[in-house]
């Protein structure tokens, strides 16, 4: 099956860019969406089809993907931004939705 | 408003079973695929299920394969899931999400508030 990899954690300053990956086999030829989940809260898609934002994401959220690794980059972080952000894609060969084990985004 | 609210958790023992229900509102429920995931005490995301609008499509996670069944009544705009044989892992908040798709895939939004469901004896 389909294996998304993410790191546990990152850690980033007030106002610095903070970029969590996403890495999985070939991954550059999937659509990869991103999730936010704040604590007590369902998620909230952030990135779809690798770099569009839906309506009320700001812009400070982008994405890319290419090769063996997805990103998902926040400029400018701010102190609400700190969540936990988990990688989804749809593996056509098992027929399954598969997500990344998440990261958590600590603001320091 | 765009609404998902699910209902139905509760606690079970072990080997019994349970249905959820999702409630959706402010969208034309039948043209959208919907799904299940689930979130276990301090874990990830983990995808359940999934139904195409019209119930042509249903897909199931390996670990629930067998004894979970996803269903919907667009007439009632919900959505359903049949959880039998339950076991003390099934243990988790389980969030009802639509589709949102691009042209050329989908991720999941929104999503209900979720509902916790506990197996335990």
């Amino acid at each position: 099956s389909y294996v998304l990899t993410q790191p546990p954690s990152v850690s980033v300053a007030p106002g610095q860019t903070a970029r969590i990956t996403c890495g999985g086999n070939n991954i550059g030829s999937k659509s990869v969406h991103w999730y936010q989940q704040k604590p007590g809260q369902a998620p909230v898609l952030v990135v779809y089809d690798d770099s569009d934002r839906p309506s009320g994401i700001p812009e400070r959220f982008s994405g890319s993907n290419s090769g063996n690794t997805a990103t998902l980059t926040i400029s400018r972080v701010e102190a609400g931004d700190e969540a936990d952000y988990y990688c989804q894609v749809w593996d056509s060969s098992s027929a399954h939705v598969v997500f990344g084990g998440g990261t958590k985004l600590t603001v320091l | 408003e765009v609404q998902l609210v699910e209902s139905g958790g509760g606690l079970v023992k072990p080997g019994g079973s349970l249905r959820l229900s999702c409630a959706a509102s402010g969208f034309t429920f039948s043209s959208y695929s919907m799904n299940w995931v689930r979130q276990a005490p301090g874990k990830g995301l983990e995808w359940v299920s999934s139904i195409s609008s019209s119930s042509s499509y249903i897909y199931y996670a390996d670990s629930v394969k067998g004894r979970f069944t996803i269903s919907r009544d667009n007439a009632k705009n919900s959505l359903y899931l049949q959880m039998n044989s339950l076991r003390a892992e099934d243990t988790a908040v389980y969030y009802c999400a639509r589709d949102y798709c691009s042209s050329t895939s989908c991720g999941f939004d929104p999503w209900g508030q979720g509902t916790l469901v506990t197996v335990s004896s």
